[in-house]
């Protein structure tokens, strides 16, 4: 049985710092990963999509990784701002007996940029 | 080009009561899948669905259930209502039956009182 998780639960962090959010799953047989943020609240906003035979994504400011033998994912941010503060989720899609989307999702990450 | 929309975006509902939610995914798109997310459970796949037919389900009770129309637009039912139904009921749609980017709708907030 898939399982996520996501550490650490929750950061904060002055304006400006790199960071990274980590998450790991336990069956390596994913179709891909998927990065999402969510505001209090609302939906999930997609961030980065890395299909299982790519080692990275990368768009803006954001950057993801993918080791599937080893079970993880990084998302790095740099140069964060207090616009970043939201929850971060990691989703890893391993399908379902009938087809290719279910995704599986962590606890998320709680994110805090002060100024 | 309009993303995916729920109606409607907020419920009260009664135990014992049903509810039906409502998803039209980005057009063009086929397959819809739904999550429930509460603060105790986190994000959990209900099921999803593709050219009208259902293809997975998650570990949810007979009293979840849904549709898939012509249109690809999807509902999702709640019979006989506990209090632990409530939740955010997230809609998501992804272009084809294999595994491509999955984009979600803003939700309904279900409470049950």
């Amino acid at each position: 049985k898939q399982e996520v998780t996501q550490i650490p639960a929750a950061l904060s962090v002055p304006e400006g710092e790199n960071l990274v959010l980590n998450c790991s799953f336990t069956d390596s047989a994913i179709y891909n990963l998927q990065w999402f943020r969510q505001d209090p609240g609302k939906g999930l906003t997609s961030l980065l999509l890395i299909q299982s035979s790519q080692r990275e994504q990368t768009s803006g400011r954001l950057n993801a990784s993918l080791d599937k033998s080893s079970g993880r994912s990084t998302l790095y941010i740099a140069a964060s701002q207090p616009g970043d503060s939201a929850t971060y989720l990691c989703a890893v899609n391993s399908g379902g007996s009938g087809g290719y989307n279910k995704l599986i999702f962590g606890a998320g990450t709680r994110l805090a940029v002060h100024p | 080009k309009a993303g995916v929309t729920q109606t409607p975006r907020y419920l009260i509902k009664t135990r014992g009561q049903q509810v039906t939610l409502s998803c039209s995914p980005i057009s063009g798109h086929r397959s819809v899948s739904w999550y429930q997310q509460t603060p105790g459970q986190g994000l959990q796949f209900l099921f999803e669905y593709f050219s009208e037919t259902q293809r997975n389900k998650g570990n949810f009770p007979g009293r979840f259930s849904g549709r898939q129309f012509s249109n690809s637009r999807s509902e999702m039912n709640v019979s006989t209502l506990e209090l632990g139904d409530s939740a955010l009921y997230l809609c998501a749609s992804s272009w084809m039956d294999t595994a491509y980017e999955q984009y979600f709708g803003p939700g309904t907030r279900l409470t049950v009182t």
